[in-house]
């Protein structure tokens, strides 16, 4: 069982530089997130997308971009990479209902120079 | 808006102790509720979880009561295991927007 997977699982970049984090998940899952998690302020919600073909804004979207590019993938894209972005950005997914949880993958660790 | 209020960590305990981690929350309507766990270095993973109001979520030795008249979803466990060291979140489920809505999280240390 795959679940959430999440590629790469880390990164270095230079500020300026553009790099997209790609997330898939094999559960037929309508609803998909992004978060960052930085010390001692939990999860922040990036974007997330309720179904196939919608995206929207969580809690801190600035210098993020999203695509929902079918039913498994969800990508965020950082267009011009700041120091302010090194963190731990985290996909999750899950069924629509408000009684289920999310499935999260491991990870990917950004550090940007 | 819904939010959810956990303890302040780390909570430190010795092997074998009792286990209590706070967690309260707001919410407008009759949420779930959910606790996962974060160990070192991976993602969350769900712990587990409540659907409403008494019901009593439990997993590897863990349990917490959905308590609709304190708005609480403490988390215990009767004796803790070095193995038990991690981050844990309280959080909620949004229906109206389809989200989650999360605590900060609580550190656990675990000692010998």
């Amino acid at each position: 069982n795959a679940g959430v997977t999440q590629t790469p699982k880390f990164q270095v970049l230079k500020t300026g530089q553009s790099m997209t984090l790609q997330c898939a998940q094999d559960m037929n899952h309508n609803s998909m997130y992004w978060y960052r998690q930085d010390p001692g302020m939990g999860l922040r919600l990036i974007y997330y997308s309720a179904s196939e073909g919608t995206t929207d804004k969580g809690e801190v979207p600035n210098g993020y971009n999203v695509s929902r590019l079918n039913k498994r993938e969800f990508s965020l894209r950082l267009e011009s990479a700041a120091p302010s972005q090194t963190s731990v950005y985290f996909c999750a997914s899950r069924l629509q209902g408000g009684n289920q949880p999310q499935h999260f993958g491991d990870g990917t660790r950004l550090s940007i120079l | 808006g819904d939010s959810v209020t956990q303890m302040e960590g780390p909570v430190t305990l010795s092997e074998e102790a009792f286990l209590t981690i706070n967690c309260t929350y707001t919410a407008t309507g009759y949420p779930s509720l959910f606790w996962y766990v974060q160990y070192p270095g991976e993602g969350l993973q769900l712990l587990l979880k409540a659907t409403k109001a008494d019901d009593k979520g439990s997993n590897k030795g863990f349990e917490a009561t959905y308590r609709k008249e304190t708005t609480s979803f403490h988390l215990e466990k009767g004796s803790v295991q070095v193995s038990d060291s991690a981050v844990y979140f309280c959080a909620l489920s949004d229906d109206n927007t389809d989200k989650l809505i999360f605590g900060t999280g609580t550190r656990l240390q675990v000692f010998p």
